[in-house]
């Protein structure tokens, strides 16, 4: 079956810092990336719509220069929280999109900024 | 911008009930999938629905899709505490891949 990690699990960052998440297809290759935000008690999100080899698309309401987004292969996608702020905190999740597999979502990745 | 909204938002129930749940939109959509997500993980795909009055049973659970193809609901019998999480609905729209969440049922069953 598809299998998606994500990594961290979980991140506790400075105010002004950034940090990096990453989404990998472990056994597939996923030709779109999908970036979630949870809030708590709440449900999905979706950011922004990832595309191997090409920019992102972006939500209304959210900022591209905040929250930056690169699918660098098939395999692999990242999320760049930018000079993260505490109202960033969030459940940050991926999920991947294959053709035979359809859609697997990675365990997900707490962000707390401090 | 399509919206979906689930009801109930919160559902507590004795071990052995029967139960639905229900997602509703104003758009139509060419495909619907059904989610149960757990505390601090990311959700699991329960099943996809295409066809405008299609109903699809997962041991327990039975899903159904409005001839519209604007609702769904999920139906569980005789539920047990392991069926407890968020339950979440999505849709995409004609030509895309990209779904929308429902707003979510959390669902308790206890023992």
């Amino acid at each position: 079956g598809a299998v998606v990690s994500q990594h961290p699990s979980r991140v506790i960052c400075k105010s002004g810092t950034s940090v990096k998440i990453e989404c990998r297809s472990l056994d597939f290759q996923a030709t779109t990336m999908f970036w979630y935000r949870q809030f708590p008690k709440k449900s999905l999100m979706l950011m922004a719509t990832s595309n191997e080899g090409s920019k992102a698309t972006y939500e209304q309401g959210v900022e591209k220069d905040k929250f930056l987004i690169n699918h660098a292969s098939l395999t692999l996608s990242t999320l760049t929280v930018t000079s993260a702020h505490p109202e960033d905190s969030s459940f940050y999740i991926c999920s991947a999109r294959s053709g035979d597999y359809g859609y697997t979502f990675g365990s997900g990745t707490r962000l707390t900024v401090v | 911008t399509q919206l979906l909204e689930q009801s109930p938002q919160f559902l507590s129930i004795q071990e052995g009930e029967n139960l639905t749940v229900y997602c509703n939109s104003s758009s139509v959509f060419s495909s619907l999938q059904w989610y149960r997500q757990e505390p601090g993980e990311g959700p699991v795909l329960l099943v996809t629905v295409v066809t405008g009055g299609e109903v699809k049973k997962l041991k327990r659970l039975t899903f159904q899709f409005g001839d519209a193809r604007k609702d769904s609901s999920l139906h569980i019998t005789a539920a047990q505490p392991g069926d407890t999480g968020l339950y979440l609905c999505a849709g995409a729209g004609s030509g895309t891949y990209k779904y929308i969440f429902g707003t979510g049922t959390r669902l308790k069953v206890l023992a």
